[in-house]
């Protein structure tokens, strides 16, 4: 069974700080990587999606890397802003099964004081 | 492009009675797949549909439900509700089943009382 992790919990920064999001799994058979964000009482917007046979994406001030050998990807934030306080979900796609397509970590809990 | 659209966006519902939730999915998509998140056991799979067709489905009771019809569109339906069913529903629309990028609902957030 495909377990995904995301460490810390929660994570409170200054604004302007560079930050470091992690995510593991435990199954490295997996199709592609997927992180969201996560307003409070919302829905989730995706914020970048890592096929199998790529190493990382780029969006903006997002950079997120994947490293199926080792069951790990990290999202790395620039510049951190106070709107980029929400919470920050990755997603392993996996291919059917009563675990579904999508299966979530945790979460972690961004908070970004100005 | 217009998004997911999930329907309603709250509702308050007693003990016993049923529901049901709709999703509409982006033009185009032919996958949704339906999910739970609680606080503490976060977001759970419940099932995905793909051309009116139920692919996978989670470990949840038979009083969860759901169907697609031939627009894509999507309901799920939970019956004989219980205090635990409480819970944001989210619904994902992906153009095809399977590896796809995965676009999210706002959600509809139920309330059991």
């Amino acid at each position: 069974k495909q377990e995904v992790t995301q460490i810390p919990a929660a994570l409170s920064v200054p604004e302007g700080e560079n930050l470091v999001l992690n995510c593991s799994f435990t199954d490295s058979a997996i199709y592609n990587l997927q992180w969201f964000r996560q307003d409070p009482g919302k829905g989730l917007t995706s914020l970048l999606l890592i096929q199998s046979s790529q190493r990382e994406q780029t969006s903006g001030r997002l950079n997120a890397s994947l490293d199926k050998s080792s069951g790990r990807s990290t999202l790395y934030i620039a510049a951190s802003q106070p709107g980029d306080s929400a919470t920050y979900l990755c997603a392993v796609v996996v291919y059917g099964g009563s675990q579904g397509n999508l299966i979530f970590g945790k979460g972690t809990k961004l908070s970004v004081k100005p | 492009k217009a998004g997911v659209t999930q329907t309603p966006r709250y509702l308050i519902k007693t003990r016993g009675q049923q529901v049901t939730l709709s999703c509409s999915p982006i033009s185009g998509h032919r996958s949704v797949s339906w999910y739970q998140q609680t606080p503490g056991q976060g977001l759970q799979f419940l099932f995905e549909y793909f051309s009116e067709t139920q692919r996978n489905k989670g470990n949840f009771p038979g009083r969860f439900s759901g169907r697609q019809f031939s627009n894509s569109r999507s309901e799920m339906n939970v019956s004989t509700l219980e205090l635990g069913d409480s819970a944001l529903y989210l619904c994902a629309s992906s153009p095809t089943a399977g590896n796809t990028e995965a676009f999210f609902g706002q959600g509809t957030r139920l309330t059991v009382v």
